[in-house]
């Protein structure tokens, strides 16, 4: 059974900075990492995906995976209020076992 | 296009009704996936269909019934629920790669369900 934590939060940070949220998990064979954003009341939504060891970059998002240490984050810069939300890590593999999810709030 | 679409969005029903659940995709995905989500917790797996045959059911209790009628649908069956079963019900499909790690999960919006 894969095992996946996550800080609930809620991480609060100011607009324009970087919030950097972190997930660790159990299942050393984990082979992906998925980062969904779940808006109150509302469905997850995808918004990163991560196979390789090391940066994935996409717009102001970037995920980091660090296998060895069974580690994954996402890094977004420049945060906007539109980005407070819940943000939910799960590792791929036909069954998506969620961590806690945290909860970032970005205030102006 | 990675549009899942759910009906109805709101559901209220009492405790000796029968409902169902209804998720729709067209984007050629073979694995289609209920969860339930309750307030403030992350979505739990429910059960999987991979090319239209149950592959996981996760110990759901037999007053939800998942039925696919092909490849493109996916219906849930709810018959005598409880209060408790009250909760975000997720449709979401992937291309159906099973464990390979390109499968990503397209989740639908949504339907609420209460139960009186």
């Amino acid at each position: 059974q894969k095992e996946v934590e996550q800080n609930s939060g809620p991480l609060s940070v100011p607009e324009g900075a970087i919030a950097s949220l972190n997930c660790t998990y159990s299942d050393r064979g984990s082979q992906s990492f998925f980062w969904y954003r779940q808006y109150s009341g509302k469905s997850p939504e995808l918004i990163m995906s991560i196979y390789s060891n090391g940066d994935k970059e996409d717009g102001r998002f970037t995920a980091q995976l660090n296998k060895a240490s069974q580690y994954v984050s996402l890094l977004i810069r420049d945060s906007q209020p539109s980005d407070s939300a819940t943000y939910l890590c799960a590792p791929g593999g036909g069954k998506l076992i969620f961590g806690t999810g945290t909860r970032l709030q970005v205030f102006p | 296009d990675t549009e899942v679409t759910q009906t109805p969005k709101h559901l209220v029903m009492g405790m000796t009704n029968k409902k169902s659940l209804k998720c729709e995709q067209h984007m050629g995905h073979r694995a289609m996936y209920w969860y339930k989500q309750k307030a403030k917790k992350p979505p739990e797996l429910m059960f999987v269909y991979s090319y239209e045959k149950l592959s996981i059911n996760e110990s759901v209790p037999s007053r939800f019934s998942p039925e696919c009628p092909n490849s493109s649908l996916l219906n849930l069956h709810l018959h005598a629920l409880q209060p408790e079963d009250s909760a975000l019900y997720l449709c979401a499909s992937s291309q159906g790669q099973g464990a390979t790690a390109v499968d990503t999960q397209y989740f639908g919006p949504g339907t609420r369900l209460t139960v009186l």
